[in-house]
């Protein structure tokens, strides 16, 4: 079975501008979540979906934001990007979104803002 | 909300020597517990996680941990640690209603081994 997949892997933007990841989850799998790791605040919840729903939310201001597709492939979007978003984006996949079920995480995106 | 300490932010450990990572949660009705690996310019791989039942879990690679219900710990062990288990290393914590699939991640701890 194939991984949870990132695309892309690695993403340079100027302040200002918007950035789409993406994240095709493991085959099957209903959940994704998507987190934010940086050096300085380490590794912060920033949104789940299920079955093309919004099922969580951190504490992230609307700049971010996401959606899920029909084939639960999820992307999330950040506008108006500003320096402090350079940081690292994992997502996770799971089979049922619960947290007794493992989530398994893609690589992650590196984005740096200029 | 929940939170969790990981106590040691790096610990350096000859190679063959044993290894505990600390891990302090806040405290809630119900919790689930998981430790996180994390190779360099990889994402997260789960080591092992507690639901419930016996308190002391065993994972992959020969680490277990203990939940320790009244001190709110999760440490995580290796008797003997090898080369390869150089990597950082994370705690998470679900306090699992209504939370889906939410997780609360420590700081990390980053564990480096010399030969």
């Amino acid at each position: 079975k194939a991984g949870v997949t990132q695309t892309p892997r690695y993403l340079i933007k100027t302040r200002g501008q918007q950035v789409t990841l993406s994240c095709s989850p493991i085959s099957g799998h209903r959940s994704v979540s998507w987190y934010q790791q940086t050096p300085g605040q380490g590794l912060q919840f920033l949104f789940e979906y299920f079955s093309e729903t919004q099922r969580n939310k951190g504490n992230f201001p609307g700049r971010f934001s996401g959606r899920q597709f029909s084939n639960s492939r999820s992307e999330m979007n950040v506008s108006t990007l500003e320096l402090g978003d350079s940081a690292l984006y994992l997502c996770a996949s799971s089979i049922a979104g619960t947290d007794y079920n493992e989530q398994f995480f893609g690589p992650g995106t590196r984005l740096t803002v200029l | 909300a929940q939170s969790v300490t990981q106590l040691d932010s790096q610990v350096p450990v000859f190679e063959e020597a044993p290894v505990e990572l600390r891990c302090n949660y806040s405290s809630s009705v119900s919790v689930y517990l998981f430790w996180y690996v994390q190779y360099p310019n990889q994402g997260l791989q789960l080591l092992l996680k507690y639901l419930s039942g016996s308190t002391l879990v065993k994972g992959i690679n020969g680490f277990e941990a203990e939940f320790n219900k009244s001190q709110t710990s999760f440490h995580l062990r290796k008797p003997s640690v090898h080369i390869s288990d150089t990597a950082e290393y994370f705690c998470a914590v679900s306090d699992g209603y209504n939370q889906g699939g939410k997780l609360i991640f420590g700081q990390g701890t980053e564990l480096s081994v010399k030969p």
